[in-house]
């Protein structure tokens, strides 16, 4: 079935790192995808990975994946109170070819100055 | 270009109106999607257009929910009979037919509660 886990709450320190783990279960998914959710904005693309890919690095992020386990996980190196939102992650599941993202609950992630 | 835009941003109605949202995608956007996301939950898929034709509805979307998208531009969201478990956040997206890697553009979003 579709179902893609995340935890619920993170909670760091100003200029530590995060790291937000995800669960899925589509091994069809070309892309998996790690949005940003701010108090009364929009969801905002943060960064994606190709499947065939196992690590991604794009300025303060990192994004690990582990194709077998079907694992992904983002990285935020120097966590700033900028940072304070929900992050969802979502794979894209090939079948039906329609590209609908399936989405985790998403991550809160408090950053403590 | 300005983005997704959705109207209105809130509605509020009384159990068994109906109400109706529109969804404006990026221009040259085939592909449309609308998704639902209550309090605490991620976004949950309910339909999925390519330019005018719906090709994909959720489970989720009872008889009481209708999608159109007549010119293969803005796309409209109706419910009728609205319950108070209707109340959400309805969320449109739209993303090119042969976008790298496919990603959707969201908009703001149209709260709905229903009381």
């Amino acid at each position: 079935g579709e179902d893609v886990e995340q935890s619920l709450f993170l909670s760091v320190r100003e200029g530590d790192s995060s790291v937000i783990n995800c669960t899925y279960t589509d091994s069809s998914s070309t892309y998996l995808y790690w949005y940003k959710q701010e108090p009364g904005a929009g969801l905002q693309l943060l960064t994606y990975i190709f499947s065939n890919m196992d690590m991604k690095q794009d300025q303060r992020l990192t994004v690990l994946l582990n194709k077998k386990d079907k694992h992904l996980s983002l990285r935020i190196a120097d966590t700033q109170t900028g940072d304070s939102a929900i992050y969802f992650c979502a794979e894209s599941p090939n079948a039906g070819n329609n590209r609908k993202l399936i989405w985790g609950l998403g991550t809160s992630l408090a950053v403590n100055p | 270009d300005t983005g997704v835009s959705q109207d209105p941003r809130h509605k509020i109605t009384k159990r068994g109106q109906n109400v109706t949202f529109r969804c404006d995608p990026i221009s040259e956007h085939n592909r449309l999607y609308w998704y639902r996301q209550t309090l605490g939950q991620g976004p949950e898929f309910l339909t999925y257009f390519q330019n005018e034709a719906q090709l994909e509805k959720s489970r989720l979307l009872s008889d009481r929910f209708s999608a159109e998208r007549p010119k293969g531009s803005f796309s409209t969201l109706e419910i009728q009979r609205t319950e108070q478990g209707d109340s959400a956040m309805y969320l449109c997206a739209s993303t090119p037919l042969a976008g790298a890697y496919n990603e959707q553009f969201f908009g703001p979003g149209t709260r709905l509660t229903v009381l």
